[in-house]
This record gives C-alpha cells, structure tokens and sequence, in this order.
C-alpha cells in the first residue's frame, strides 16, 4: 500500500522558534518520488522541495531543511526562525514508479505561527 | 506572472444547477488535473488529462465531467451540484513524467464553490 502519513495536525509556535514538520511514508517501491508543498491561506498550493529515493542528502534552502531518511521511512521538514509568514497547511506527497504523474497526500499540518 | 488561472475565484450555484469552472495555464504543460479539497483535508483528485487523453479516478461521481479543448484550457463541468459538493476546486499543472524523473505540480489558486 501506498500511504503518507502527516502525524500532526496542527502546530502552534511563537515567531522566531524552530519547528519540524514530521512525515512518514509507505510504498514498496524501490523508485519513488516525495514532495513538500505548502498551502497558505490564499490558497493556492505552493512546490516546495522533490526529492528522489535515490537522493539521501539532506536540502537546506535558507530557513527551510528537509532530513529524508529511508532507514525510517520519513521526510522531515524543519523551518529555523520561523516566521509569521510561514503561517500555513504543509502537505507532503508521495509518487511511486507505477503511479505516473500521480500525488499520495499526507493528510497536512497546519502551522500557526504567533507574533 | 500568473501561470495557473482559475475563474472564478468564487462561484455560487443553486442545488442542482450546473456550473463550470475554468482553468487556464501559460506553462505549456501536458499533464491537468483537476483536485476537490473539502475543508482540513488534502486535495481529492478527480481526473487528470495526457495532452487530450482524459483520465478518470475510479471514485470521481459521474456527476463530474472535464473538457480540455487544448492545452492550455481545461474545464471543470458539475452536472447537478449537490450540497456535498461544496468544496475548493484546484487545478495544476505538470510536465509528463519521464524514465527517470518525477515533475512537481504547479497549482492555481482555486475556485471555493458554495452550493445553495
């Protein structure tokens, strides 16, 4: 079974703090594919980050840095200082091989961010 | 620079009266999809379209329908909306897959549909 799994629902923090947005995902695929969009209130959703099952380096891209780690399945995403901007829903996304262009979702984590 | 247009940003119909949304991309894509998000869920897709190959999800309700008369347009036709169906409709946009490679979706902004 194919299947992301965004443990946290909804995450409160105040300005400036660091937080980490957690995903776990299954597939029995050796080839796949994980997102990272995020969904602010406009609400439009926004790419983030792709990373293949190949690729274990971690990403940073200014605030934000991302750990995949196959060992346990997850794709964490962390944002440093975090600001009130950030405010939004993140949902991570799964593609398989056999999936062609199609996304598995995460149910998404709602982050708040507090002046 | 819009890239994914969708009109209107806020539509409203009567129980039962068809409507259609509208999608628009400059990107040249030829992958479209066509998501239902309800509130505090993740984006449902309903079909996606390979250049004019039309592609159905297994639980999308018949009573949704898709047009794409070319690229860059895609249309989002609901026969008798009911109230369930109250939602916000998202359209993307992607570069068909290759051997090796995976493309992200580019969003539009959404159509909130409320049903009367």
């Amino acid at each position: 079974a194919q299947k992301v799994t965004q443990a946290q629902t909804e995450i409160s923090v105040v300005e400036k703090e660091d937080v980490t947005l957690d995903c776990v995902y299954e597939t029995r695929d050796t080839t796949y594919y994980l997102f990272w969009y995020k969904q602010p209130p406009s609400g439009e959703l926004v790419f983030l980050i792709r990373r293949n099952s190949f690729d274990e380096q971690n990403e940073i891209s200014g605030r934000y840095s991302w750990n995949f780690q196959k060992s346990t399945s997850s794709f964490n995403f962390t944002i440093t200082a975090s600001q009130v901007v950030d405010s939004a829903v993140y949902f991570c996304a799964l593609n398989w091989n056999n999936a062609g262009n199609m996304l598995t979702f995460g149910g998404g984590t709602r982050l708040m961010v507090k002046p | 620079d819009a890239m994914v247009i969708q009109n209107p940003r806020y539509q409203v119909t009567q129980f039962g009266k068809p409507v259609t949304l509208s999608c628009s991309q400059t990107l040249n894509h030829n992958v479209m999809y066509w998501y239902q998000q309800k509130s505090s869920q993740a984006p449902k897709l309903l079909f996606h379209y390979y250049d004019k190959d039309f592609n159905n999800e297994a639980d999308t309700p018949d009573n949704f329908q898709s047009r794409r008369p070319n690229t860059s347009f895609c249309f989002l036709d609901i026969r008798s909306p009911g109230l369930g169906d109250a939602a916000m409709y998202l359209c993307a946009t992607s570069r068909d897959k290759s051997r090796t490679s995976r493309y992200e979706q580019y969003f539009g902004p959404g159509t909130r549909l409320t049903v009367t």
